[in-house]
């Protein structure tokens, strides 16, 4: 069975610091994506960014970039220069692209950005 | 760009009501989900459904049916509501393409079970 989990339930930062959220996987499997999801108080999910499992180079979306640390399970989320719209919980999720392609969420960290 | 729609937005049950939660989607994903978050949690997969007339359990499935005739609609059943089931309910779509995959969300049903 597959696993995510957060191990940082909350963290707070100044506006404009860089922040590291944590995740780590638990899979068998070879072939699959990593992401991390927003929730704002909308409750909608946001996506963040995705990583291939195959693609060595980390991912990156303007602010937002992923350390992919594949032997070791490790997929973190940096912010860069935070701002208080990022204040939201923060979800890392995993997805096996074979057979039932079902999408494991970890437990979430609530990040503040303080003003 | 409708993208996955649920309804109803709100709703309270009483114990032992019924009621089913709709979800469509216009993307034409295979893939279908229905996800819980209690509150303060992260989200735990109901069921989920690879294809119209393909559906399986989740972590958590009991106390919940679900059907898939089209590819457009997976609607959620709760039978017996009990308060347990008191969470935000969300659906969700993905597919598997050229450039990867991506899943798309709801806005989420907020259901009370008094």
């Amino acid at each position: 069975a597959q696993t995510v989990t957060q191990s940082q339930p909350e963290m707070s930062v100044q506006e404009a610091e860089t922040v590291t959220l944590s995740c780590t996987y638990d899979t068998s499997e070879n072939n699959y994506y990593l992401f991390w999801y927003k929730q704002p108080p909308s409750r909608q999910m946001i996506l963040v960014i995705r990583q291939e499992a195959y693609k060595q180079q980390n991912a990156t979306e303007n602010r937002f970039s992923v350390n992919f640390q594949k032997a070791a399970k490790s997929f973190s989320l940096k912010i860069s220069d935070s701002q208080l719209g990022d204040t939201a919980m923060y979800f890392c999720a995993f997805m096996v692209i074979q057979g039932a392609q079902k999408l494991v969420f970890g437990q979430g960290t609530r990040l503040t950005i303080n003003p | 760009n409708a993208g996955v729609t649920q309804t109803p937005k709100f709703r309270i049950l009483k114990i032992g009501q019924s009621m089913t939660l709709q979800c469509t989607q216009d993307m034409n994903h295979n893939y279908m989900y229905w996800y819980r978050q209690d509150p303060g949690m992260g989200l735990k997969l109901i069921y989920y459904s690879v294809g119209a007339g393909i559906t399986d359990k989740g972590e958590v499935p009991n106390g919940y049916n679900v059907s898939r005739s089209t590819t457009e609609d997976f609607p959620l059943r709760l039978e017996l509501a009990a308060p347990s089931q008191t969470s935000v309910y969300f659906c969700a779509s993905s597919y598997l393409g050229p450039r990867g995959t991506e899943a798309f969300f709801g806005q989420g049903t907020r259901l009370t079970v008094v």
